[in-house]
């Protein structure tokens, strides 16, 4: 399975932006990062994804390092609700497995 | 649209007993798969499919079978419950294609006495 390796907690103040790093050397070419969360006592919600270049949507940034080994999930403003589990993982083969590690657990600072 | 619906939300079963967890999905999506997640750990792949009539294992499928005769359910089953089963479980399904996000359901918390 394509391992993803992320840090398992940070925290950030309010209303600050928040880096969350994911290291994935084992990438191939063709291989997709995704990103998703996880609020308290409720299933995995999608953050956002990208192959090779930035990505911003009205959730978060993706930043993807030029040899792809490396990303970084960015919450422009952090915000309470922003407070639950990150998953960084890679869509591998026919992207019909996706494999989930502990994550990171952000905590915001009031 | 309701997305991807599971139910019961909430079981309690003796070991030994079975049960079949039920996820439905209106997307039309063809890949569909269940995920464990034990207490301060991240989620476990158990089984997938790829469309109707197709399934596969993942990461821990022994003790749960799957079957896909439709495109909308993926029924989870539970022959003998095991304390060891105890855990929430998720749904999830997608297009397949590897730039597709995953939608999950809810969740059902699930507990073997």
């Amino acid at each position: 399975d394509a391992k993803t390796t992320q840090p398992n907690s940070m925290e950030s103040n309010e209303e600050e932006p928040v880096h969350l790093p994911c290291n994935h050397s084992t990438i191939s070419g063709t291989d997709y990062i995704h990103w998703y969360r996880q609020l308290p006592s409720q299933g995995p919600e999608y953050v956002i994804h990208g192959l090779t270049s930035n990505v911003n949507n009205r959730m978060a940034s993706l930043a993807i390092a030029e040899d792809r080994k490396s990303s970084t999930l960015i919450l422009h403003r952090a915000t309470l609700r922003d407070a639950a589990v990150y998953y960084c993982i890679l869509s591998v083969d026919t992207g019909n497995q996706f494999y989930f590690g502990t994550g990171t657990s952000l905590t915001v600072i009031p | 649209n309701a997305g991807v619906t599971q139910t019961p939300k909430f079981q309690v079963l003796k070991t030994g007993q079975s049960m079949t967890l039920q996820c439905a999905q209106d997307m039309n999506h063809e890949y569909m798969s269940w995920y464990r997640q034990d207490p301060g750990m991240g989620l476990r792949l158990i089984h997938y499919s790829v469309g109707a009539g197709i399934t596969d294992q993942g990461e821990v499928p022994n003790g749960y079978n799957v079957s896909r005769s439709t495109t909308e359910d993926f029924p989870l089953r539970l022959l003998s419950a095991a304390p060891s089963q105890t855990s929430v479980y998720f749904c999830a399904s997608s297009t397949g294609q590897k730039n597709s996000p995953l939608h999950f359901g809810n969740g059902t918390r699930l507990t073997v006495t």
